[in-house]
């Protein structure tokens, strides 16, 4: 059974600063693994989709990783700014045809101006 | 952009009484999920839906609980008798063909009494 855990479950950092967040898994078997924004109160938003075969995504300032190997997974973000905080969720799909995402508990990110 | 909505925002219900909660999916998805977060927990996987049969269901989906696409454009989530631990929001999420990430509506708010 795939288990998603997302370190630290907050974290805090002055605005224009570059920092990772941090996403493991515990079957390396993955298809896709997706990121996400949940704003307080809101939907997720997705932000960006690695495959199985792929290594890394980018979007704008966000760049994901995905290493299969070792059951990782980290979204980095450049030159944060305070509209970044939000809630972070990582969600990993381990087969094909199994669609179902496993999501972890999230990181709870605030850029302080 | 297009995007998932789901109505209404916050439904609150009597113990035992039954609830639909609606979703309009992205047009031309062909695959649809729902997942419920129960407040301060992870985002938890109910089922997954496609070519107007479940492909998947935790169990969590129970008797209780069942999905239908009732016309072209709706899918719904229907809570036959709730109970107190149903109260979470409940997200509707779509996805198109071919290996594409899901996108999640801004969520139902249900709260039983």
């Amino acid at each position: 059974k795939q288990e998603v855990t997302q370190i630290p479950a907050a974290l805090s950092v002055p605005e224009g600063e570059n920092l990772v967040l941090n996403c493991s898994f515990t079957d390396s078997a993955i298809y896709n693994l997706q990121w996400f924004r949940q704003d307080p109160g809101k939907g997720l938003t997705s932000l960006l989709l690695i495959q199985s075969s792929q290594r890394e995504q980018t979007s704008g300032r966000l760049n994901a990783s995905l290493d299969k190997s070792s059951g990782r997974s980290t979204l980095y973000i450049a030159a944060s700014q305070p509209g970044d905080s939000a809630t972070y969720l990582c969600a990993a799909i381990t087969n094909f045809g199994n669609e179902k995402l496993t999501f972890g508990t999230g990181t709870r990110l605030t850029i302080i101006p | 952009e297009p995007e998932v909505t789901q109505t209404p925002s916050h439904q609150v219900t009597q113990m035992g009484q039954e609830v639909i909660l609606r979703c309009v999916p992205i047009s031309n998805h062909l695959y649809f999920y729902w997942y419920r977060q129960i407040l301060g927990q992870k985002v938890e996987f109910l089922v997954s839906f496609y070519n107007n049969e479940i492909s998947e269901k935790s169990e969590i989906f129970d008797d209780q609980f069942s999905v239908e696409r009732p016309d072209g454009s709706n899918f719904t989530l229907k809570i036959r008798s709730t109970k107190l631990e149903d109260s979470a929001m409940y997200f509707c999420a779509s996805k198109g063909p071919g290996n594409q990430p899901q996108h999640f509506g801004d969520g139902t708010r249900l709260s039983i009494l």
